[in-house]
């Protein structure tokens, strides 16, 4: 069964700490993908990444940066953590080609206070 | 930019009742468009469409294409308290790349009522 995983599901961090939030997949998916969902906007895109340490920004990319070390696992890290970066945090993974659905992972609730 | 118009943003319907979703989208260079169903964890994977007319059916729940009108339509029939969650239409654009990466909709909140 298919299955992505991330860290942690609620997370509480102060404002200007450093957080890390791991996802890892176990379907050889070359494509993972890191997006943040706020109530009205749906998901966006922060990061993606197509190969291992292959990275490319999606639309929301600042105050996050990302890191892939190994193809099963992709790390989003918040370098310092803002009230604005309140939200639920989305991994996805996907395989090569167009025609593939994306798998996603439970979620992480950070907030930020 | 690619952009994806989910409406209505938020719906409340009593058990056995049709709902119809819709999702419009501008997109430079369409491949896919999906639908996903999210209650409170993951978003799991409901249809893929990539031809106009083509209705794809799962059970209570289907969905079909117009690529000239550029929008999608999800129906559920008959809905249950179990069909409460938020729906999301995403489309992927075929330009440049085979990485899958998907533009979403504001997804959509049904709640149903017994």
């Amino acid at each position: 069964d298919v299955k992505v995983t991330q860290s942690s599901r609620y997370l509480v961090k102060r404002t200007g700490e450093k957080v890390f939030l791991e996802c890892v997949q176990d379907m050889d998916h070359e494509n993972m993908f890191w997006y943040r969902q706020d109530p009205g906007l749906g998901l966006r895109l922060i990061y993606f990444s197509y190969d291992v340490k292959m990275k490319e920004k999606g639309d929301i990319p600042e105050g996050y940066s990302v890191s892939r070390e190994k193809k099963e696992r992709f790390s989003l890290i918040l370098e310092s953590a803002s009230t604005n970066q309140t939200s639920m945090y989305l991994c996805a993974s996907t395989m090569t080609g167009g025609y593939y659905e994306q798998y996603f992972g439970p979620g992480t609730r950070l907030t930020v206070t | 930019e690619d952009k994806v118009v989910q409406s209505p943003l938020s719906l409340v319907v009593h058990e056995g009742d049709t709902v119809t979703l819709n999702c419009s989208y501008e997109v430079t260079n369409f491949r896919s468009l999906l639908w996903y169903k999210q209650e409170k964890k993951a978003p799991t994977f409901l249809f893929m469409l990539t031809s106009s007319g083509i209705e794809k059916k799962s059970g209570r729940l289907s969905s079909i294409l117009d690529k000239k009108e550029l929008f999608s339509i999800l129906n559920i029939t008959a809905t249950q308290t179990g069909d409460s969650a938020i729906y999301l239409c995403a489309v992927r654009n075929a330009g440049g790349t085979s990485y899958g990466k998907l533009t979403f909709g504001q997804g959509t909140i049904l709640t149903v009522h017994p």
